[in-house]
């Protein structure tokens, strides 16, 4: 069935690094790549999304990239800080309504 | 404007009951989707909503698992004879339309199951 796998479970920083967090997913026809940030107690929110007909997408500090060929996607957060610190989700989407999301990546960005 | 609520925010129930969960949307999004959460896991699909009709309910992950959503809005998930490994945290979401837009959470639920 489908799936994503997302790297790394845990991730920890210090304030100003960078940050990735990997996705791959096993859909090919797998056309819609959202990200979530999830804080404590909170739901998930959308924080930037790619779709397959491109290949980067930036939105200030967060980037998203995309590889069809390779089935990768990736997240890039420069310059971290610590209100970055939460739970990541990456998840895939192939035109229908059902979404499959990785298991999470928890950041902690030390300041 | 306000967003998608989800009441309880918590329960606690004993093995056996049943437990109804309840979510109301963003006004006007006509999708609506629930998902269950298991702790430090990700989000685990369990049934979407186009209007009042669910296309879809593969994701249930039994018969003790049921939804339903009136009038196009608010929508309950019902648990019966819960075990311990329904404890989790359960997610609505709603979003315009369907497959293209966004998709809005709420603050979830969290269940656990005694």
């Amino acid at each position: 069935g489908e799936n994503v796998e997302q790297h790394p479970s845990t991730l920890s920083v210090q304030e100003g690094d960078s940050a990735v967090i990997k996705c791959t997913y096993s859909d090919s026809a797998s056309n819609y790549f959202p990200w979530y940030k999830q804080e404590l107690g909170k739901g998930p929110q959308l924080i930037i999304d790619i779709r397959s007909n491109v290949g980067e997408k930036k939105d200030q500090r967060i980037a998203v990239t995309l590889n069809k060929t390779a089935k990768h996607f990736s997240l890039h957060i420069t310059e971290t800080q610590p209100e970055d610190s939460a739970v990541y989700f990456c998840a895939a989407r192939s035109g229908g309504f059902k979404t499959i999301f990785g298991a999470g990546t928890r950041l902690f960005v030390k300041a | 404007g306000a967003g998608v609520s989800q009441s309880p925010s918590n329960k606690v129930t004993e093995k056996g009951k049943d437990v109804e969960l309840r979510c109301d949307p963003i006004s006007g999004h006509t999708a609506l989707y629930w998902y269950r959460q298991s702790l430090g896991q990700g989000l685990e699909f369990l049934i979407y909503f186009q209007g009042n009709s669910a296309p879809d309910k593969s994701g249930l992950p039994s018969d003790r698992f049921s939804a339903e959503r009136t009038g196009g809005s608010v929508s309950t998930l019902t648990i019966q004879r819960t075990q311990q490994e329904d404890s989790a945290v359960y997610l609505c979401a709603s979003s315009l339309a369907g497959a293209d837009y966004e998709q809005y959470f709420g603050p979830g639920t969290r269940l656990t199951v005694t």
